[in-house]
């Protein structure tokens, strides 16, 4: 069974600070996913990650995949209040894309 | 047209109810999915459709009832719920295969209560 460990699970930092949230899985997969999701919303797609070595960057995100390792890290640099959210990464365990996620990292950026 | 719709965006349901949760998408995806999401949790995979053929049924009750009319559509029907089915169901579709291409687009959801 595919288990997908995320940590922290929440996460509080300050404006302008880096960090990192790491994505650990169980099983052989090279398809991993990055989401975010604000209250009430929906799942909105941040990075797909279809390769090991894979590092892709959108602002102030950067997300990176190790498939030996299996892990993922999304890495958030000089943080706003803007990326306060819940992310989830998600690895595909069949094809498709028949998800398992994450618990999700609750992160909330102060000034 | 990336989109992925799904109606109605709320729905508040009886016990002895009979309701239908909608998707539909125009992108030529073969392959489309229901997520249940309850809150503070993350999204489980219920349902997968492949070539409007049920492919995947993650042992969901049987008062959950999924129907693929055509290669666009998708429904959830729903009947005689629990209070503790409430949650954010959500559809969404990719390419079919096994290839590179399977990145899911999820749709808004349906906030579904059952009272």
């Amino acid at each position: 069974e595919l288990k997908v460990e995320q940590n922290p699970l929440f996460l509080s930092m300050q404006e302008g600070k880096n960090y990192t949230i790491y994505c650990n899985y169980s099983t052989t997969s090279d398809r991993l996913y990055w989401y975010r999701q604000d209250p009430g919303k929906s799942l909105e797609s941040l990075f797909v990650l279809l390769s090991n070595g894979a590092v892709k960057q959108e602002g102030r995100l950067m997300a990176s995949l190790d498939t030996k390792a299996r892990l993922s890290t999304l890495h958030i640099t000089a943080a706003v209040h803007d990326l306060s959210a819940t992310y989830f990464c998600a690895v595909d365990r069949r094809g498709y894309s028949t998800l398992t996620f994450g618990k999700g990292t609750m992160l909330l950026v102060s000034p | 047209d990336t989109e992925v719709t799904q109606t109605p965006k709320h729905l508040v349901m009886g016990m002895t109810n009979k309701k239908s949760l909608k998707c539909e998408q125009h992108m030529g995806h073969r392959a489309m999915y229901w997520y249940k999401q309850k809150a503070k949790k993350p999204p489980e995979l219920m349902f997968v459709y492949s070539y409007e053929k049920l492919s995947i049924n993650e042992s969901v009750p049987s008062r959950f009832s999924p129907e693929c009319p055509n290669s666009s559509l998708l429904n959830l029907h729903l009947h005689a719920l629990q209070p503790e089915d409430s949650a954010l169901y959500l559809c969404a579709s990719s390419q079919a295969g096994d290839g590179l291409n399977t990145e899911a687009f999820f749709g808004q959801g349906t906030r579904l209560t059952v009272v």
